[in-house]
């Protein structure tokens, strides 16, 4: 069963920091991994989708990366603002017993402080 | 694009009543649609995956005769929260598939908030 951890769990950073969240699964025979973001009592939006065959997506101050074999991902978001602060999410589909499915993390919540 | 929209955005009922929920694919056709819960602080669970003029496909755990799914048309989904119970209160999120090549991406619904008295 793929499971998907994320570290930290929690995360304070001052305006304008680097930072990098990590995600983390344990069945590699994935299809694609995609990185969320969702605001308190609010749905996902999503930021990068990473195909299995691609090693990073970019999209301007985001910048996620995936190393498939060793079932691990990360998101860098460059010059953090306090609009960032929210949760994020981690989603990979598929795994030898998960078909189709998306599996997520628990998520990594984040405060930028101005 | 590929905007779903969830109604309604929350709701409040008491124990024993059944309650709706639409999940609608805004501009694109979804022959696949999915619903999820969250608890707080939690990640999201699948609960199900609903197809257009078939049956669901529940998750392991998951009532199929308390969470009843229909997917009626292609725009259109509904998860119905049979005699909810205060344990059943949590957010519902719908997603939706385009079923266009190369597009293997979900896109969200806002959430429905389901409070249980």
């Amino acid at each position: 069963k793929q499971e998907v951890t994320q570290i930290p769990a929690a995360l304070s950073v001052p305006e304008g920091e680097n930072l990098v969240l990590n995600c983390s699964f344990t069945d590699s025979a994935i299809y694609n991994l995609q990185w969320f973001r969702q605001d308190p009592g609010k749905g996902l939006t999503s930021l990068l989708l990473i195909q299995s065959s691609q090693r990073e997506q970019t999209s301007g101050r985001l910048n996620a990366s995936l190393d498939k074999s060793s079932g691990r991902s990360t998101l860098y978001i460059a010059a953090s603002q306090p609009g960032d602060s929210a949760t994020y999410l981690c989603a990979v589909k598929g795994g030898e017993t998960s078909g189709s499915r998306l599996t997520f993390g628990e998520g990594t919540q984040l405060t930028v402080n101005p | 694009g590929a905007v779903v929209s969830q109604h309604p955005s929350w709701v409040i009922c008491k124990s024993g009543t059944s309650v709706k929920i639409e999940c609608r694919s805004l501009d694109f056709q979804a022959t696949t649609m999915f619903w999820y819960r969250q608890f707080p602080k939690q990640s999201l669970m699948l609960m199900a995956t609903s197809n257009e003029g078939s049956k669901a496909t529940y998750e392991q755990g998951v009532e199929k005769d308390k969470f009843l799914i229909n997917h009626a048309s292609l725009t259109l989904s509904t998860l119905t929260v049979t005699s909810a119970h205060p344990e059943d209160s949590s957010f519902y999120i719908c997603s939706a598939r385009p079923p266009l090549a190369g597009v293997d991406e979900q896109f969200f619904g806002p959430g429905t908030r389901l409070t249980v008295l």
